[in-house]
């Protein structure tokens, strides 16, 4: 079946840095969406992206999707404190499926 | 706020009982999406329901079921619980078949099996 191979699987930086992360697929999907989760609480989406080469930007994050329709990154700029959680990328394909990556836990040292 | 409502935010029930978690979708919202997420896993797509149908099917074990009603409201049944059930179970929805569907959580049960 389709699957996400979502990179890192864990960041430790310090406060100010900036984030890079990126899910890469076998298959094309149709749309990107990524997610950030902190514990015991939902998924939160933060950005959507749903053309080939589209490039997306949620006040310091940015996201795009790759033009070969099986790859999306996210960045985020000058990270601070509360941007600590778990993020995924999840992917909707062919019937509405949504797939997610196994996510990318963000530590930030202040 | 999502939009996507789910109940009951938190349960704990002993092993070999069932239970039913319930969700309704944002208004509008056609697709209704079932995930399970274990302590530090990842999200574990169960089942997905279009205006009352099932649409896709994921790693749902035969002990679980779910349904999605008329009023497009959704419920997840669990039977025959064991320890290894304990997880926060996630409802999405979603309009579904249309261009730029976007995919929405509610904020979880979490379910405790002793």
């Amino acid at each position: 079946g389709q699957q996400l191979n979502q990179s890192p699987q864990s960041m430790f930086i310090q406060e100010g840095e900036d984030v890079s992360m990126n899910c890469t697929s076998s298959s094309i999907f149709n749309t990107w969406l990524w997610y950030k989760q902190e514990p015991g609480e939902g998924p939160v989406l933060l950005i959507a992206l749903y053309k080939a080469g589209e490039l997306t930007s949620n006040g310091r994050l940015t996201a795009q999707f790759g033009i070969t329709r099986k790859d999306s990154f996210l960045n985020i700029s000058a990270s601070i404190p509360s941007d600590v959680g778990i993020y995924f990328c999840a992917g909707l394909g062919g019937a509405q499926k949504l797939v997610f990556g196994q996510g990318t836990r963000l530590t930030i040292n202040p | 706020d999502s939009g996507v409502t789910q109940t009951p935010k938190h349960l704990i029930t002993a092993t070999g009982q069932r239970v039913t978690l319930r969700c309704s979708p944002r208004s509008g919202d056609l697709s209704v999406y079932w995930y399970q997420q274990s302590l530090d896993q990842g999200l574990q797509f169960l089942i997905q329901y279009y205006n009352g149908e099932e649409r896709a099917k994921g790693n749902i074990l035969e002990r679980f079921s779910a349904q999605q009603f008329p009023d497009l409201h959704s419920e997840l049944n669990l039977s025959s619980l064991e320890l290894g059930d304990s997880a926060l179970y996630f409802c999405a929805s979603s309009v579904a078949g249309q261009a730029g569907n976007t995919i929405y959580f509610g904020e979880g049960s979490w379910l405790t099996v002793v």
